[in-house]
């Protein structure tokens, strides 16, 4: 069935260095992969989406390349700040009948330190 | 001005009451989600809605039930509710044929 697999937190980082979220997918549709982002006391919000294999996507000097062949779509960011801590979540969009459903990762936890 | 809305944004409920979870969104998407998020599992689909009138199960429905009065309006019905029931619940909306999500604040459930 349709799954998405991303790295088990919490992940402690200090300012200044670089962040991998693995994430990984299974499904027998033509995916397209997001990341959301989670701040404390909100909402999981957009963070980008990238609907094409080998394609990059970005936001905020976050990165994704959606890797059809390993059917990864890790998560990237060469130096993290403090006001980056917040969860994370890959996600993927099943199509069907009058409409769409994502299924989410499990989420990563960053912390990052001053 | 938020487009997603949840109310209440905290309840306490005692084991075998009934709860109700409401959702309003302003963004006119047809879709309407109900997730519920816990330490371990992310974000899990309980229901969810194609337009006004309709409600389609998700991926754990059992202990919910859903209902889509209009556009705006999506409620989420614990009907007997129990202690494995708390946990903090998110509505979303989306637009007709589009994948993105859109999140409200959520609503902290305790179910003592």
């Amino acid at each position: 069935g349709d799954s998405v697999t991303q790295t088990e937190g919490p992940v402690t980082l200090s300012e200044g260095t670089s962040l991998t979220v693995n994430c990984s997918y299974e499904t027998k549709q033509y995916p397209t992969l997001f990341w959301y982002v989670q701040y404390p006391g909100e909402g999981p919000q957009l963070l980008f989406k990238v609907p094409k294999a080998n394609e990059k996507g970005s936001n905020r000097g976050f990165e994704a390349t959606y890797n059809k062949e390993a059917t990864s779509f890790h998560l990237q960011k060469a130096s993290v700040q403090e006001s980056d801590s917040a969860v994370y979540y890959c996600a993927l969009a099943i199509y069907g009948g009058s409409g769409n459903k994502l299924i989410f990762g499990t989420g990563t936890l960053l912390s990052v330190k001053p | 001005e938020a487009a997603v809305t949840q109310s209440p944004r905290n309840k306490v409920a005692v084991t075998g009451g009934k709860v109700t979870l409401s959702c309003n969104q302003t963004n006119n998407h047809n879709n309407m989600y109900w997730y519920r998020q816990d330490t371990g599992h992310g974000l899990r689909l309980i229901h969810y809605s194609y337009g006004a009138g309709s409600t389609e199960k998700g991926d754990i429905p059992d202990g919910y039930k859903a209902s889509r009065p209009s556009q705006e309006n999506f409620s989420l019905i614990l009907e007997l509710a129990t202690p494995s029931q708390t946990s903090v619940y998110f509505c979303a909306s989306g637009g007709l044929g589009q994948d993105t999500q859109y999140f409200g604040p959520g609503t902290r459930l305790l179910v003592l």
